[in-house]
């Protein structure tokens, strides 16, 4: 079965501090691997995608995530965070087979304080 | 480019009551999905349609739910009768095709927040 693990349910960071937001994936395929974005009140985005490509993929707003199929994992990582990066962040896994549609984890509320 | 349509934005009904949501997916899409977000949990999708076709309804609860997309472009989501578990976002996502052959990003709806007392 295919399944994302999101390691912690909240992640609080200062402004101008490292982001790291945890994702282990479980895939009997080689999967496509996500992270989305879901502000209050707003609609899921796309922050980047990994498809077998390049295994350190850059993302907008200066978010990247690194695939290491030996660890089955897919962390999201920003430099230095900013206030607007407060948000709810999905892991989320397409175990790619044909008209399977995505599956998500649970979530991670990243709070960024001043 | 518009983004995919979803209403009513809000919704509170009783137990027991029905309901229907509407998604109007981005021009030209194949491909039409809606998920249920529970409070404090990801997306679970309910149903995928390829064009009018139904792909995937397997987490469906079919006994109160029911969706359509008659002529391949519209959705309709319907609860009948609902249950207070029911409480929800209700999203609705679409990408230009799906299956082997690459992945097609999934664009989504700003839901709606479904309320049952």
């Amino acid at each position: 079965a295919q399944s994302v693990t999101q390691l912690d349910s909240h992640v609080s960071v200062s402004e101008g501090t490292p982001v790291l937001l945890r994702c282990n994936y479980s895939s009997s395929y080689s999967p496509s691997l996500f992270w989305y974005v879901q502000h209050p009140n707003k609609g899921l985005q796309l922050l980047l995608k990994y498809t077998s490509a390049a295994t350190l993929v850059k993302g907008i707003n200066g978010f990247e995530a690194e695939f290491k199929k030996s660890e089955t994992s897919f962390h999201l990582t920003k430099p230095s965070a900013h206030m607007s990066d407060a948000a709810e962040y999905f892991c989320v896994v397409n175990p790619n087979q044909a008209g399977t549609a995505l599956i998500f984890g649970k979530g991670t509320t990243l709070s960024v304080s001043s | 480019e518009a983004g995919v349509a979803q209403s009513p934005r809000y919704k509170i009904i009783e137990k027991r009551q029905s309901v229907a949501f509407w998604c109007n997916p981005i021009s030209g899409h194949a491909t039409l999905y809606w998920y249920q977000q529970i409070l404090g949990q990801g997306p679970k999708l309910l149903i995928q349609f390829q064009n009018n076709g139904v792909v995937d309804d397997s987490q469906l609860p079919k006994d109160r739910f029911s969706a359509e997309r008659l002529k391949g472009v519209d959705s309709t989501l319907k609860i009948q009768p609902a249950k207070l578990e029911d409480s929800a976002v209700y999203l609705c996502a679409s990408s230009s095709r799906s299956g082997t052959g690459g992945y097609n990003e999934q664009f989504f709806g700003p839901g709606t927040r479904l309320t049952v007392l």
